[in-house]
């Protein structure tokens, strides 16, 4: 089944204890990307990668990294987690290559709670 | 720059009620539109898209058409069923940056029996 999955689905830390969420996808999926989704402000792009070892930042990357070793993964890490990062984080994915029309996969959250 | 505005929920129903959920966006270009759907905790899923001027999505009873000369692609649904209910965005990509998505900030719908 084609699908883009998350890891931890809740997760609940401590200010400045460091924590990965991962993602992976089975499409062969170019393009891969990382959301929070914060109440009345919809969703929020944070980082995004084109390709393996491409990345760049989306609107708000401040407090967050990424690596893309693999094209199947894309995992978001948080060095030094603070409450401001309590939030819905969600892992898309799209095929590349300029067809602006294709839709994005999206995983199933990742509800991270900071205290 | 780009962007998505939506009406502010939440938008509650009664059971086989008409839907209607705007949507307006601000884009240079041509962009692509497209109305997702989160149910209670679970992720987005594509519910339909446009691509051009006067394309009409629909997909599950739902459907919203591309309005370039208002810029608007309000979603529609003439009876809604309780299983309706969930956040519904609307979202948009530029035909510039083509990788890029650009949400609003999502509409509460509540149907009640």
């Amino acid at each position: 089944e084609a699908q883009v999955t998350q890891n931890p689905r809740y997760l609940i830390t401590v200010t400045g204890k460091k924590l990965t969420v991962t993602c992976s996808q089975n499409m062969n999926h170019e393009y891969m990307s990382w959301y929070r989704q914060d109440p009345g402000l919809g969703l929020r792009q944070i980082y995004y990668s084109m390709n393996v070892e491409v990345t760049d930042k989306g609107d708000v990357p401040e407090g967050y990294k990424v690596s893309r070793k693999e094209k199947r993964n894309f995992p978001l890490i948080l060095e030094s987690p603070s409450p401001n990062q309590t939030s819905l984080y969600f892992c898309a994915s799209t095929p590349s290559g300029g067809a602006y029309y294709n839709e994005q996969f999206f995983g199933p959250g990742t509800r991270l709670t900071v205290l | 720059g780009n962007s998505v505005t939506q009406m502010e929920g939440p938008v509650t129903l009664s059971e086989e009620a008409f839907l209607t959920i705007n949507c307006t966006y601000t884009a240079t270009g041509y962009p692509s539109l497209f109305w997702y759907v989160q149910y209670p905790g679970e992720g987005l899923q594509l519910l339909l898209k446009a691509t051009k001027a006067d394309d009409k999505g629909s997909n599950k009873g739902f459907e919203a058409t591309y309005r370039k000369e208002t810029t608007s692609f309000h979603l529609e649904k003439g009876s809604v069923q309780v299983s309706d209910s969930a956040v519904y965005f609307c979202a948009l990509k530029s035909s510039y940056n083509t990788d890029k998505l650009i949400f609003g900030t999502g509409t509460r719908l509540q149907v009640f029996p």
